[in-house]
């Protein structure tokens, strides 16, 4: 199974603050198809997962552009340029390349 | 407005089957892959498994095959998950969400314990 391994663990940020979290592949999410099935996702305490970034660098409707997605290959990241207050909770890359899909492990941001 | 309601969870005894439900509206069923994936109490997420449009592939994560089946109705536009031979490890908050996971159901809780 492909393995997403997610750094931070955890991120403390203040408002306004741009941070980024990485996540590496333990292959190339590459798609035969030319497509990389790499996407982002939030977990806000107490919600279901949204989706905020799909192949790579998609922004899904509705989320704000302060978040970007960015990579090729094995590694890939996500940035927020300039945190606000409800982007507090656990940041998902999720890969659907390869079978099984799998997730990385997640990465929690505090608001300072 | 895209919707996906679980249904079906609860309190079961290990050993014993339980039977989720989730129904979609707000967007064109038959079109998407589906999947279940579920969080165990403060634990993260993982694919329990999916299903093609049409229902005629699907993939299970290893500790669930054999005990677990993923189906759909896409005239009803519902996806099922039945969960036979339960254990405490299947104790979790189980996700209805699309193939490419853009649509998300609120969750509905599985407890496994005698």
């Amino acid at each position: 199974d492909v393995v997403l391994t997610q750094t931070p663990p955890t991120l403390s940020a203040t408002i306004g603050q741009s941070v980024s979290i990485s996540c590496r592949s333990s292959q190339s999410l590459l798609h035969s198809n030319g497509n990389t099935y790499l996407n982002w996702l939030l977990q806000r305490p107490g919600q279901p997962p949204q989706l905020l970034i799909y192949l790579v660098s998609r922004l899904e409707s509705g989320v704000p552009n302060r978040f970007s997605g960015s990579g090729s290959g094995t590694d890939f990241t996500l940035k927020i340029s300039g945190v606000e207050a409800e982007d507090l909770g656990v940041y998902y890359c999720v890969q659907s390349t390869h079978a099984p899909f799998t997730f990385g492990s997640g990465t929690k941001l505090e608001i300072k | 407005e895209v919707q996906l309601v679980e249904s079906g969870g609860g309190l079961v005894q290990p050993g014993r089957s339980l039977k989720l439900s989730c129904a979609a509206s707000g967007f064109t069923f038959s079109n998407y892959y589906m999947a279940w994936v579920r969080q165990a109490p403060t634990k993260g997420l993982e694919w329990v498994a999916y299903i093609s449009t049409g229902g005629g592939s699907t993939y299970y994560r290893d500790s669930v095959k054999g005990r677990f089946t993923i189906s759909r109705d896409n005239a009803k536009s519902t996806l099922y998950l039945q969960m036979d031979s339960l254990r405490s490890e299947d104790t979790a908050t189980y996700y209805c969400t699309t193939g490419l996971p853009r649509y998300w159901g609120q969750g509905v809780m599985v407890t496994v314990s005698s």
